[in-house]
Formats: C-alpha cells, structure tokens, sequence
C-alpha cells in the first residue's frame, strides 16, 4: 500500500460530460503529480502541485484543470469529454518537488463512451 | 531535460538474477537515477534510487557506472511476481524551488518464465 488514495477506481460516462477524480496523497508529502496512461501512449505527465501551487504543466488539454487543497488533497477536473479520453488516470505523491521518490496511487479506470 | 533508454522487453527464467540496464547519456551531476516497476493492473511502484554509489534495498540492488552514463537494476532471484514493466527515470535534487518533471518513457517489460 503507498499511502496514496485515488477515487473513484473506475468511471464511466458518456461523451461531452464533465468528471472530477481525487487523489490524497500519502501523509506528509507536499507534491501531488498527475500522469494519463493510455495502452499507445505510457504515462504522460499532466501536472504538477506542491503545497497548494502549480509548479509545472505537461501536455494537459485546455479540457483539463487541476488544484491542490489546503489540506493538500488534489482534484483533476476533465470536462467536454471525448472518448480519446478514456484511460487510467493516476496521481503521485512525494515529500519535495525534487529529487524525493514518487508514490503511485492505483489509479482512476475513465471510460468515456 | 535528460532521457532514459531502456530495452523495450526482456525475459528470465524464475529464480535466476536479472539485470534491467538502462542509459542516461545525458545525465547531469545533481540527476538522481530512480526506478519504479508496474505490475499489471495497479500503479507505479517505487524500487530503488541513487547518486554514484551502488544501492541495496530489500526489493533490489542498483549498481551504477562510474561514469553515471548507464545503469542497472537487478533483481537477485526473480520470481514470477516480479513480471512488470520497469522504469528507469531521472530527478534533480537541484531544483528544490522549481519543478523536474519526472518523465517516463515506456520502460522494459519483463517477462519471468516459470
């Protein structure tokens, strides 16, 4: 178990709606990272959060935004839905936005259809 | 930003040791080298990370060149549960302020043979 939640484990919804996925990060860690991962693409990294501020920006559709709380848990919201968004969904944590090792939750299961 | 190359698959047989090499040309003097494993069906997992000197973890040992331009992963005794794919990726402990984006490419599959 690392320590990471990620909810709900699987969603499916239908083309041009809006879903939010959540993610609370192992005790202590400030960073929250998002990644995608589609069976052609490998984890793509989304965005990156430390203690409440975005710190760096992949490839995320302007579809795509994300915040991390005060209490540091994290949402990525996807909206206007289209069914190439179908994927797993996972987020990070680590202590620092550095060099510290990354923890995975088990992900979020989006099927869009 | 430096890359990772890695084989895109290898196999074992069980109980034998394996090692997972993996080149980082590019690689800067505050670049930690990490590696994570993911089994089928669940996220990432953490393995083992290091600097310039060789590591040992209960999951596995990394042994890096002295040029830091490559290394290894090896598993001593591979087990069936040990089939996943692993990632070789690089974090800057330099840029505590700013972000590194930790960047993944798509990993060796290792297959584990009974």
């Amino acid at each position: 178990d690392s320590g990471v939640t990620q909810t709900p484990k699987h969603l499916i919804t239908a083309t041009g709606q809006r879903v939010t996925l959540r993610c609370s990060p192992r005790s202590g860690d400030l960073s929250v990272y998002w990644y995608q991962q589609s069976l052609d693409q490998g984890l793509q990294f989304l965005i990156h959060y430390y203690n409440g501020e975005e710190r760096a920006k992949g490839n995320i559709l302007e579809r795509f935004s994300a915040q991390q709380f005060p209490d540091l848990h994290s949402e990525l919201n996807l909206s206007s839905l289209e069914l190439g968004d179908s994927a797993l969904y996972f987020c990070a944590s680590s202590v620092a936005a550095n060099n510290s090792p990354l923890h995975f939750g088990n992900g979020t299961r989006l099927t869009v259809t | 930003d430096a890359k990772t190359t890695q084989p895109n698959s290898m196999e074992s047989n069980e109980e034998e040791p394996v090692h997972l090499p993996c080149n980082h040309s590019t690689i800067s003097g505050t670049d930690y080298i990490h590696w994570y494993r993911q089994l089928p069906s669940q996220g990432p997992e953490y393995v083992i990370h290091g600097l310039t000197s060789n590591v040992n973890n209960r999951m596995a040992s990394l042994a890096i060149a002295e040029d830091r331009k490559s290394s290894t992963l090896i598993l001593h005794r591979a087990t069936l549960r040990d089939a996943a794919v692993y990632y070789c990726i690089l974090r800057d402990v330099a840029r505590s302020g700013g972000s590194y984006i930790p960047t993944f490419g798509r990993g060796t599959s290792l297959i584990v043979h009974p």
